[in-house]
């Protein structure tokens, strides 16, 4: 079973800082990866999604790095800003034989705070 | 990009009473929607699996009878909790995708159930 772990909980930065969430998984045997944030008491924004076949993907001040082989991705936000405090939460995409569907599963999650 | 629509963001229902919630995607057929259920500071946990126009497929320990999902469209499927009890007051959350899932999942913005 799918084990994802997501280093540090929590991360206070000051603004202006770069930073690096990191995002471990057990079977390396993913489809894909996808980074999410999570605003309180919202749902989730799609961040960046890595296919398997890559090795990094970048949206503007984000980029996220896959090592399939190693189980290991990380988010890396440059410039951060207040606007970036929020949940972020890092989910493998791997098949599901029982549902005939591609399933994720998730990390706890790293609460960041950004401060002015 | 994908949208999916999720109502009530909130709500508030006595004991023993039913609920629905609603998951559209608003610009594109969503073959597959999936139902996830947040408890405070965990990370999303999924309870089933909902193929259009067939019966959905429920994780272990998710009892089907409490949550009935109905996907009777390609681009809307329902989650009604039956018979509500206080144990039930969570964060639910539905999240729609193109295929199968490989390419990404897309997330509505949840809904808050307090059962009293």
């Amino acid at each position: 079973k799918q084990e994802v772990t997501q280093i540090p909980a929590a991360l206070s930065v000051p603004e202006g800082e770069n930073l690096v969430l990191n995002c471990s998984f057990t079977d390396s045997a993913i489809y894909n990866l996808q980074w999410f944030r999570q605003d309180p008491g919202k749902g989730l924004t799609s961040l960046l999604l890595i296919q398997s076949s890559q090795r990094e993907q970048t949206s503007g001040r984000l980029n996220a790095s896959l090592d399939k082989s190693s189980g290991r991705s990380t988010l890396y936000i440059a410039a951060s800003q207040p606007g970036d405090s929020a949940t972020y939460l890092c989910a493998t995409i791997q098949g599901h034989s029982g549902a005939g569907s591609y399933q994720l599963t998730f990390g706890k999650g790293t609460k960041l705070s950004v401060i002015p | 990009g994908a949208v999916v629509s999720q109502h009530p963001s909130r709500v508030i229902c006595k004991s023993g009473t039913s609920v629905k919630i609603e998951c559209r995607s608003l610009d594109f057929q969503a073959t597959t929607m999936f139902w996830y259920r947040q408890f405070p500071k965990q990370s999303l946990m999924l309870m089933a699996t909902s193929n259009e126009g067939s019966k959905a497929t429920y994780e272990q320990g998710v009892e089907k009878d409490k949550f009935l999902i109905n996907h009777a469209s390609l681009t809307l499927s329902t989650l009604t909790v039956t018979s509500a009890h206080p144990e039930d007051s969570s964060f639910y959350i539905c999240s729609a995708t193109l295929g199968k899932g490989a390419q990404g999942y897309t997330f509505g913005s949840g809904t808050r159930l307090t059962v009293v």
